[in-house]
């Protein structure tokens, strides 16, 4: 099983510019996060869906956005790049409707605003 | 506002001496812990978990945790390091607020280095 794939797994953008970063899960699994990792801070949730049709904000959605495509997609879009949006970004899963069972996570798309 | 401390930044170990990484959390209500680690250049694995029950956890790769409620940490543990686990560790809490019963808040990460 291919698990969580992320694409892509590099990309250097200008300021201003926009790009959508994909995400997709093979598992089943109802619910899907997006996190940035930037050294020193830990994870921190951008984005997550509970389930498909839902999505809410995390803890730093600004400048972003999100669309849960459907069961096994869920793409986070950067309309207008600025050079505090470099960080690593993972997307996650997580199958069942309890807080108890483990994330599952893609191996990132490592970002760069110029 | 619930959290998750994981207090060191770096944890030095000689191979085959036990290694400790510390967490500490503050959240209302029961928690539900968990910790991560992470190889360079690849996304986080899961290696245990405490939800109820025995306080000594036991996971993958020969890790256990201790969960003690009273000085609220989660102490991740394992008997004789290994170089191979050299990686960087997360300490994870379940968010308990009322409207984010799928979060989990992250400490900011230790990296564990055994040396040979």
């Amino acid at each position: 099983n291919a698990g969580v794939t992320q694409t892509p797994k590099f990309q250097v953008l200008k300021t201003g510019q926009s790009m959508t970063l994909q995400c997709a899960q093979d598992m089943n699994h109802n619910s899907m996060y997006w996190y940035r990792q930037d050294p020193g801070m830990g994870l921190r949730l951008i984005y997550y869906s509970a389930s498909e049709g839902t999505t809410d904000k995390g803890e730093v959605p600004n400048g972003y956005n999100v669309s849960r495509l459907n069961k096994r997609e869920f793409s986070l879009r950067l309309e207008s790049a600025a050079p505090s949006q470099t960080s690593v970004y993972f997307c996650a899963s997580r199958g069942g409707p309890s807080g108890n069972s483990p994330l599952h996570f893609g191996n990132g798309t490592r970002l760069t605003v110029t | 506002a619930q959290s998750v401390a994981q207090p060191e930044d770096q944890v030095n170990v000689a191979e085959g001496n036990p290694l400790t990484v510390k967490c500490t959390y503050s959240v209302s209500g029961n928690p539900y812990l968990f910790w991560y680690v992470q190889y360079p250049n690849r996304g986080l694995q899961f290696l245990l978990k405490y939800i109820t029950g025995d306080n000594l956890v036991k996971g993958s790769y020969g890790f256990e945790a201790e969960f003690n409620k009273s000085q609220t940490s989660f102490h991740l543990k394992k008997p004789s390091a290994l170089v191979s686990d050299s990686a960087l560790y997360f300490c994870a809490v379940r968010d308990t607020a009322r409207d984010s019963s799928y979060k989990l808040i992250f400490g900011s990460g230790t990296r564990l280095l055994v040396r040979p």
